[in-house]
Parts: structure tokens; sequence; C-alpha cells
């Protein structure tokens, strides 16, 4: 059974450009995190979807974020006209429909460098 | 939810036992208390969560006084490749869960 997938695992992005980060959850699971971790600290909250909806985008930027799962593929973090302050390792997560979502299943991470 | 206050850093030896204490004085009754554990360049990973008294798997152990304002991650004879940061978490243990990760303790074991 294969983990949770992310790609690109690095990109760099100048400034201004998009960046978008692809994740594929576990086999089975249909609710999609995910994270973004500054050097030397810990994760912070983005957003929660499960197909095809948002439950909880409170930790998204108000601008410039946007996310999704769609019903068929992975689940895409997008990031438009990007800047320095966005590099980071953005990580997702997933968890069964169901299950305990304190377990959370993490991915490799995408390490988003902007120069 | 509640703060979760840990040591930013601890140094061991092979085979010795290692404890992490984190100090969460503002966990709600239907709070669990869960750690996970992050190598450098990976995501965090699942070790072990509880309510209350103790908790064992086979990875930790996990010890949390009647109070449950502290808890203590257990690693029993740890190698070098236990070094990582572990992170305490403090969450509901029921419905939607918004992980909030604080600083974490780096751990470093050392031959």
């Amino acid at each position: 059974n294969a983990g949770v997938m992310q790609n690109p695992r690095h990109l760099v992005r100048r400034r201004g450009q998009e960046a978008r980060l692809r994740c594929s959850p576990m086999k089975g699971h249909s609710h999609v995190y995910w994270y973004r971790q500054l050097p030397e600290e810990g994760l912070k909250f983005m957003v929660y979807l499960q197909k095809e909806n948002i439950i909880d985008e409170s930790g998204m930027p108000k601008e410039r974020f946007s996310a999704e799962f769609p019903k068929e593929g992975p689940s895409i973090l997008r990031i438009q006209q990007v800047v320095r302050g966005d590099s980071a390792a953005y990580f997702c997560a997933s968890s069964p429909s169901g299950g305990r979502s304190y377990e959370q299943y993490f991915g490799p991470g995408t390490r988003l460098t902007v120069t | 939810l509640a703060k979760t206050t840990q040591p930013i850093s601890m140094d061991s030896y092979e085979g010795q036992e290692v404890n992490i204490t984190c100090s969460h004085n503002n966990i709600a009754t239907n709070d669990y208390i869960t750690w996970y554990q992050q190598f450098p360049s990976q995501g965090p990973r699942f070790i072990i969560q509880g309510y209350k008294t103790k908790v064992t798997n086979e990875v930790a152990s996990l010890f949390i006084p009647a109070d449950r304002k502290s808890s203590t991650l257990s690693l029993p004879r740890v190698s070098l490749s236990d070094t990582a940061v572990y992170y305490c978490l403090v969450s509901p243990g029921t419905g939607f869960q918004k992980l909030v990760f604080g600083t974490g303790t780096r751990l470093l074991v050392s031959p």
C-alpha cells in the first residue's frame, strides 16, 4: 500500500510565477490536509479537504493561495504570483473516512524555493 | 486548542532510555495527547496517542498523570536512527483534526 505521494519534491520558482503542488492520498483515504513548514518551525495547518469540498481553509492566506481535491486525481495546492516568503516545505497528509483524524499520514513534502 | 510546552532539545546516547515531557496545562476534558516524529526532509509520522494513564506500542510508551496537565513520551533503548524532532500535540478525540504543531523537541542520539 503506497503512502502519501507528493510531487514535485523540489520546486524552484521566480517571484511572480505560479507554483502547483500535487498530493495523492493513501489508497482509501478521502480526507486531505495541507500544512506549511518554515525552517526551524513546526508545521502550520493550511486547509482541510474532502473530495470536491473544502472543509476548513482557516489557515490559508486570503490571497494567491487555493486548494482543490477533485473527484478524480490528486489534490492540488496552487500558489499564484509567488513571493520569497512563500519559500517553505509544504506537506500533505491524508486520513481515512471515519477514521481517527488525529492519526494523519504525511507525505515527504514539496520544498518550494522562490528566487 | 491547548498550548503545549516541551524542551527545545535533548541529547542522549545509544541504548539509553529517553523521556520527553510535554506540559499542557489547559487541556480540555475531551482532548487527547498525540506524539509525532519527524526526520529531516520528511513528513511527520504518528507515534502514539493517549487519553490517560499509560499507553504502550511497539515504538514507545506514553505516560499521562491523573490531572493530564502533562505527558511523557518514553523511548526505550534509543538508537542513532531515533535522532529526530518529536512533537507533542493536544486535540479533540473526535471530529475534524486541525493538528497544531509547536516547535517540538530535537533529540540527538550519539554513539
